[in-house]
C-alpha cells in the first residue's frame, strides 16, 4: 500500500506557457501534500503543503502566482506553474501524508521550460 | 543552520560489506526519523523509520540504530549490494498539522562495488 503517482514524469515546454503536475495517492486518503523540487545533487526542498479543501501553505521564498496549487480531494493535488521560464526548470516531487506523520513520495516530474 | 547534519556525503563499499550513514540533529522536539532511499530520475522511497521511543529498528537488511542523548541516528546496510546504490536520505520531523514537516539531510550517495 502507500501509492503516490504523478502525472506527467516529463515535460518539456515553450518559456511563457504553464503547465500541470498531477500528485495522487492512490491506496489512502490524503487530507495533506506536499510539494518538492529538486536540484541535481541536491536534497529536497519543499516548496508548499497542500490541504484538502483549504489554501496552500507556501514556504518563505516561493511564489504562490507563479506556482498554483489545489488540492481538490483527498485523492488529488495539483501544482501549475504559470508562465514558466527556463529558471523553473527542475525535478518536481509530490508526497502524500498517511496518517498524521508519515510521507510517501510520488515518482517526480521532469520538467524542462525552453 | 543544518537542523540535521548527515555524513557522509558519498560512501563506497564492497558488495557484501556494511555501509554506515549517520546523521545528527540539534532539536530534542524531533520525535519521528525516516531515512529515504532515491534513485537517480525517482522520487524518494521510505524505506525505515524510527522514533526516539526505541535505540533500534530492523528491517531486512536495513537497521537504524538511535542514540537520543547523543542526537544521533544512522543507518546500516547490512550485505550490501550493486542493487543498493542509490542515494539515502535521511530527515526528521516534530509537530503537528501543517507545522509537521520533514527536514532533510543533505544525502549520501552510495556505490557498492561488484
Amino acid at each position: 500500500g502507500a501509492v503516490v503517482s504523478q502525472h506527467p514524469s516529463r515535460v518539456i515546454c515553450k518559456s511563457g506557457t504553464s503547465v500541470k503536475i498531477e500528485c495522487r495517492s492512490l491506496d489512502f486518503q490524503a487530507t495533506t501534500m506536499f510539494w518538492y523540487r529538486q536540484f541535481p545533487k541536491q536534497s529536497l526542498m519543499l516548496m508548499a503543503t497542500s490541504n484538502e479543501g483549504s489554501k496552500a501553505t507556501y514556504e518563505q521564498g516561493v511564489e504562490k502566482d507563479k506556482f498554483l496549487i489545489n488540492h481538490a480531494s483527498l485523492t488529488l493535488s495539483t501544482l501549475t506553474v504559470t508562465s514558466a521560464h527556463p529558471e523553473d526548470s527542475s525535478f518536481y516531487i509530490c508526497s502524500a501524508r498517511r496518517g498524521d506523520i508519515v510521507q510517501y513520495f510520488g515518482p517526480g516530474t521532469r520538467l524542462t521550460v525552453l | 543552520q543544518q537542523q540535521v547534519k548527515q555524513s557522509p556525503q558519498s560512501l563506497i563499499v564492497q558488495k557484501g560489506g556494511i555501509s554506515i550513514i549517520n546523521c545528527a540533529y540539534e532539536n530534542t522536539a524531533f520525535d519521528y526519523f525516516p531515512w529515504y532511499q532515491q534513485f537517480p530520475g525517482k522520487g524518494p522511497a521510505l524505506l525505515i523509520a524510527i522514533r526516539p521511543d526505541v535505540s533500534e529498528k530492523k528491517e531486512g537488511r536495513f537497521t537504524i540504530s538511535f542514540n537520543k542523548s547523543a542526537k544521533q541516528f544512522s543507518l546500516h546496510i547490512m550485505d550490501s549490494q550493486p542493487g543498493d546504490s542509490a542515494t539515502y536520505f535521511c530527515a526528521a520531523s516534530k509537530g503537528a498539522g501543517n507545522n509537521r514537516k520533514l527536514i532533510w539531510g543533505l544525502g549520501t550517495s552510495l556505490a557498492v562495488n561488484p
